[in-house]
């Protein structure tokens, strides 16, 4: 399967944007990326996906990059509620495997 | 749909026990997967059906498990001997169609193991 490498950690301020970074090198054409996340004591909740272009929604927008070998995730204003671990993605069969994530910590 | 149904919430048995968490998925959907999580591993896929028939159990970890889909609408993953290296959340989720073509995955709020 086709790795992501995120950072294992990141720090926000509430209020402020919040740019999530993940590397998929081997992806290839028709992998989706996906994000999700946990928040404490809950299971994984989906958060966006997005094969090629930008993608926007009522929670996250989605930034690939033009050869697909990396995205952000962009939270426009994080709240505490955001404090979570976010995953990257790629799903290439039918199963969703998750990697380590990287914890946001928000402060307020 | 009330969501991705588990239980118990939360399970404390003794080694040895047999142990059985439960899921409903949501209704409609064809995919159904177990994961466990620990701090030391993460969450991994245990095991996932397709219209009740298990597709790929690679990531059983040992014969002591075992997981059935006798209908759509319910499923059991089965630990027989429990072992105190079992503690560890279990989630289970639900999808309509496949993940590589499908948008979002619902998990259940999981069941806490704890194995003594």
């Amino acid at each position: 399967d086709a790795k992501t490498t995120q950072p294992n950690s990141m720090e926000s301020n509430e209020e402020e944007p919040v740019h999530l970074p993940c590397n998929h090198s081997t992806i290839s054409g028709t992998d989706y990326i996906h994000w999700y996340r946990q928040l404490p004591s809950q299971g994984p909740e989906y958060v966006i996906h997005g094969l090629t272009s930008n993608v926007n929604n009522r929670m996250a927008s989605l930034a690939i990059a033009e050869d697909r070998k990396s995205s952000t995730l962009i939270l426009h204003r994080a709240t505490l509620r955001d404090a979570a671990v976010y995953y990257c993605i790629l799903s290439i069969t039918d199963k969703l495997i998750f990697g380590t994530g990287t914890r946001l910590q928000v402060f307020p | 749909d009330a969501g991705v149904i588990q239980s118990p919430r939360h399970e404390v048995t003794e080694m040895g026990q047999e142990v059985t968490l439960r899921c409903k998925p949501i209704s409609g959907h064809d995919y159904l997967f177990w994961y466990r999580q620990t701090m030391m591993r993460g969450l991994e896929l245990l095991i996932y059906f397709n219209n009740n028939v298990p597709i790929d159990d690679s990531g059983m970890p040992e014969d002591r498990f075992s997981a059935k889909m006798p209908n759509a609408s319910f499923s059991t993953l089965k630990i027989q001997p429990s072992e105190p290296r079992d503690s560890a959340v279990y989630f289970c989720a639900s999808t309509q169609g496949a993940h590589k073509f499908v948008t979002e995955a619902f998990f259940g709020q999981g069941t806490r193991l704890t194995v003594v």
